[in-house]
């Protein structure tokens, strides 16, 4: 079956060090974006990608960075610079142009900083 | 630019009571409105949209919601809840925008309790 794959589903991180989750999609979907979910905040747009070697900031971009390599891998790295990194991070993807399709959601990871 | 509020962060109900989940937007141009449902630690699931055509919308779980564009509201009913609907519920509009971006809604907490 088809889907959007996220690991680890747990990761700890110590202060100081960066840590790359993996978002992997096998839709065949062009459009892919990174979420952060925060208790009582929603979804907060990181980074998003329309097509392979592209990708613009969302509304939270600062402190983390993203690759678009291939169309089904759109990793993301938090690096150190990012102050509050622990949260719940949700990759999607849609089909680009496609407004009545929605997102599909992986299941996410828990990242804490330890 | 569009937004979406969903005034009420936490909703508490008694198994089999009728519910509703509010969902406004503020956008009066066409839009694609969307709920999705999450639950503990997994990611988002598309629980039902409206695109055109019908103003009542249903899900296979027993959900509906209705597009009321003079109030530009998307609420979201269940006549009879179980314990198993607990979970966190969210708006989304389409951006208006030339991509397919989602605004999403900061959530409500749907707690049944028995």
């Amino acid at each position: 079956d088809g889907g959007i794959t996220q690991s680890p589903k747990y990761l700890f991180r110590k202060e100081g060090q960066n840590v790359t989750l993996s978002c992997e999609q096998n839709l065949n979907h062009d459009a892919m974006y990174w979420y952060r979910q925060d208790p009582g905040q929603g979804l907060r747009l990181i980074y998003y990608s329309q097509i392979v070697n592209d990708f613009q900031k969302g509304d939270i971009a600062e402190g983390y960075s993203v690759s678009r390599e291939k169309k089904e891998s759109f990793p993301l790295t938090v690096t150190s610079a990012q102050k509050n990194p622990t949260a719940f991070y949700l990759c999607a993807s849609s089909i680009q142009g496609n407004r009545n399709y929605g997102y599909t959601f992986g299941s996410g990871t828990r990242l804490t900083v330890v | 630019a569009q937004s979406v509020t969903q005034l009420d962060s936490q909703v508490p109900v008694f198994e089999e009571a009728p519910v509703e989940l509010r969902c406004n937007y503020s956008s009066s141009v066409s839009v694609y409105l969307f709920w999705y449902v999450q639950y503990p630690n997994q990611g988002l699931q598309l629980l039902l949209k409206y695109l055109s055509g019908s103003t009542l919308v249903e899900s296979i779980n027993g959900f509906e919601a209705e597009f009321n564009k003079s109030q530009t509201s998307f609420h979201l009913r269940k006549p009879s809840v179980h314990i198993s609907d607990t979970a966190e519920y969210f708006c989304a509009v389409t951006d208006g925008g030339a991509t397919n971006k989602l605004i999403f809604g900061t959530g409500t907490l749907l707690a049944v309790q028995p």
